[in-house]
């Protein structure tokens, strides 16, 4: 069964703040993908991430993926209001995405 | 379009009733997807278009849920029989052929009544 498992669910975090999301896969897949989804919106592709290694960064946030370790990162450098939402990784697999079930962020004041 | 559009954005179904809920992708975009997300879950997969063609429909609930995609643009997904259980946000992605990158609509909330 495919599974993607993210942690932690829930995160609240100050503003300034540094944090890590991480997220665990079950399948051989050397790519990853993570979303941001705001309250009542729909998803917004955050980053790509295509092969073992790949870093990529986009503002204050910073994903990496280890395939050997089937394990994805998504770092928070000094958070800010903004970035309060919940965030999803997902395996892409062949034709379909398995999603985790999310990880709602709140950066408070 | 500039996005993919999903109508309607919200539907109120009496339970029994059946519902169809449309999905316009990025004008040519191949792939077509569409997903079911429960309240504080992640997306679930329910089924794939490859133009017309219905590739992958493992992730349909029951046979009470039907998609159709019959020019390979719009596609309609219709839940007949609504039960509370289906009340979700049913989400529509799209992307050209060999894309890792989807672009989603911004869902049909589906409320069961």
């Amino acid at each position: 069964e495919l599974k993607v498992e993210q942690n932690p669910l829930f995160l609240s975090m100050q503003e300034g703040k540094n944090y890590t999301i991480y997220c665990n896969y079950s399948t051989t897949s050397d790519r990853l993908y993570w979303y941001r989804q705001d309250p009542g919106k729909s998803l917004e592709s955050l980053f790509v991430l295509l092969s073992n290694g790949a870093v990529k960064q986009e503002g204050r946030l910073m994903a990496s993926l280890d395939t050997k370790a089937r394990l994805s990162t998504l770092h928070i450098t000094a958070a800010v209001h903004d970035l309060s939402a919940t965030y999803f990784c997902a395996d892409p697999g062949a034709g379909k995405s398995t999603f985790g079930d999310g990880t709602t962020l709140t950066v408070k004041p | 379009g500039a996005g993919v559009s999903q109508s309607p954005r919200y539907k109120v179904a009496k339970r029994g009733q059946d519902v169809a809920l449309r999905c316009d992708p990025i004008s040519g975009h191949v792939s077509l997807f569409w997903y079911q997300q429960a309240l504080g879950q992640g997306p679930e997969f329910l089924t794939y278009f490859q133009n017309e063609a219905q590739l992958d429909k493992s992730g349909l609930p029951s046979d009470r849920f039907f998609a159709e995609r019959p020019e390979g643009s719009v596609s309609t997904l219709k839940i007949q029989r609504t039960q509370q259980e289906d009340s979700a946000v049913y989400l529509c992605a799209s992307s050209f052929i060999g894309s890792y990158e989807a672009f989603f609509g911004q869902g049909t909330r589906l409320t069961v009544v």
